[in-house]
């Protein structure tokens, strides 16, 4: 079955630039979806369909995918960001939606 | 506003069963697809079924086939699980999310709060 890494977690300083990575098998055939999720509450959609932001996410989350790696990028980090990130994808080929294992993003 | 709310979570002994409902609110739910996902205790998400607008497609994690049928009455704007032979493995918080329109599940939105299934004897 397809599988999604991500790393365990990433450190970023505020206002710095934060890059959340996301590896799969010709990842960049497939469309890629990334979720945060704050402690005690349930996931929100922060980028679907590789790059596009729903309404209210700032603009400061941006996301591409190519190749192997799909990447969310959080520009000018903010204390508010520290949470965990989660891609997923929908597998055509088994017909399965699939989750990366998560990365904790902690703000120093 | 859109809104999700489970309900029908608690402790169920080994062997049990349970049904989860979600109900919602705000958006036409007769043209969105929708999803269960669980999130085990300190874990990670995992999808557990899909079923689109109009029940004609279904799907399932290989972890929860022949266990857990998802199912879905328009009319009352609801989303059900049925869980049996419920095992251990099965303890998570249960979310319900909005899909997008199709036959198949692309990216989760909204999710509801959740609900706490407990699986132990």
């Amino acid at each position: 079955s397809y599988v999604l890494t991500q790393p365990p977690s990433v450190s970023v300083a505020p206002g710095k630039t934060a890059r959340i990575t996301c590896g799969g098998n010709n990842i960049g055939s497939k469309s890629v979806h990334w979720y945060q999720q704050k402690p005690g509450q349930a996931p929100v959609l922060v980028i679907y369909y590789d790059s596009d932001r729903p309404s209210g996410i700032p603009e400061r989350f941006s996301g591409s995918n190519s190749g192997n790696t799909a990447t969310l990028t959080i520009s000018r980090v903010e204390a508010g960001d520290e949470a965990d990130y989660y891609c997923q994808v929908w597998d055509s080929s088994s017909d399965l939606v699939v989750f990366g294992g998560g990365t904790k993003l902690t703000v120093l | 506003e859109v809104q999700l709310v489970e309900s029908g979570g608690g402790l169920v002994k080994p062997g049990g069963s349970l049904r989860l409902s979600c109900a919602a609110s705000g958006f036409t739910f007769s043209s969105y697809s929708m999803n269960w996902v669980r999130q085990a205790p300190g874990k990670g998400l995992e999808w557990v079924s899909s079923i689109s607008s109009s029940s004609s497609y279904i799907y399932y994690a290989d972890s929860v086939k022949g266990r857990f049928t998802i199912s879905r009455d328009n009319a009352k704007n609801s989303l059900y699980l049925q869980m049996n032979s419920l095992r251990a493995e099965d303890t998570a918080v249960y979310y319900c999310a909005r899909g997008v329109s199709g036959s198949y599940p692309e990216w989760f939105d909204p999710w509801g709060q959740g609900t706490l299934v407990t699986v132990s004897s």
